[in-house]
């Protein structure tokens, strides 16, 4: 079964620094997807990226781009210029490439950005 | 575009009792998902329709059901509610068209179901 871990509870960044989250996941397939969840208080679940395993360009919407480094089975978050609106809980998650679009999240990491 | 809405937002239910939560999918889309997520945590999957069919099932007892109409709305319904059953119950559909790459899931807002 595929895991995702996501070892950063909390983490702050000052409005307009960067910040990075990190992400780790196990599996054995080599076709399947990874994606960055928002969830703010209003507690809808808002897409940010999402990047294809057998892409070898990382993901990029504008201020968000990821890390993806696949041998190592990692897909960490880079966020640029952090806004107030960035405050959110994120979810990193896993998806087979097969069958049914089971996610599989992580437990989530707080961010805070501080005025 | 109407995105994924679900009903009702908030609902209060005793041990044992029985609820039925509703989700209507974003337009376009013929595939609704179902998540729980407890406090502090990630969502879990609890099933998935397609054609009105559960595609696939996560590790949730027969006590969870669900079901999906013609329209393609889908309802979730929970038997002998017990206290570890409170949790956020999300909704998320998609489109199959058979190229897993465009099967993106979007969410609703959910529904916060508190068992007493």
């Amino acid at each position: 079964a595929q895991t995702v871990t996501q070892s950063q509870p909390e983490m702050s960044v000052q409005e307009a620094e960067t910040v990075t989250l990190s992400c780790t996941y196990d599996t054995s397939e080599s076709d399947y997807y990874l994606f960055w969840y928002k969830q703010p208080p209003s507690r809808q679940m808002i897409l940010v990226i999402r990047q294809e395993a057998y892409k070898q360009q990382n993901a990029t919407e504008n201020r968000f781009s990821v890390n993806f480094q696949k041998a190592a089975k990692s897909f960490s978050l880079k966020i640029s210029d952090s806004q107030l609106g960035d405050a959110a809980m994120y979810f990193c998650a896993y998806r087979s490439g097969q069958g049914a679009q089971k996610l599989v999240f992580g437990q989530g990491t707080r961010l805070t950005i501080n005025p | 575009d109407a995105g994924v809405t679900q009903s009702p937002t908030h609902l209060i239910k005793t041990r044992g009792q029985q609820v039925t939560l509703r989700c209507s999918p974003k337009s376009g889309h013929d595939t609704v998902s179902w998540y729980q997520q407890a406090l502090g945590q990630g969502p879990q999957f609890i099933f998935q329709y397609y054609e009105e069919e559960e595609r696939q099932r996560g590790n949730f007892p027969d006590r969870f059901s669900g079901h999906q109409f013609p329209n393609y709305s889908s309802e979730l319904n929970v038997n002998a509610l017990l206290l570890g059953d409170s949790a956020l119950y999300l909704c998320a559909s998609s489109l199959n068209i058979g190229r897993t790459d465009q099967e993106t899931q979007y969410f609703g807002p959910g529904t916060r179901l508190l068992v007493l």
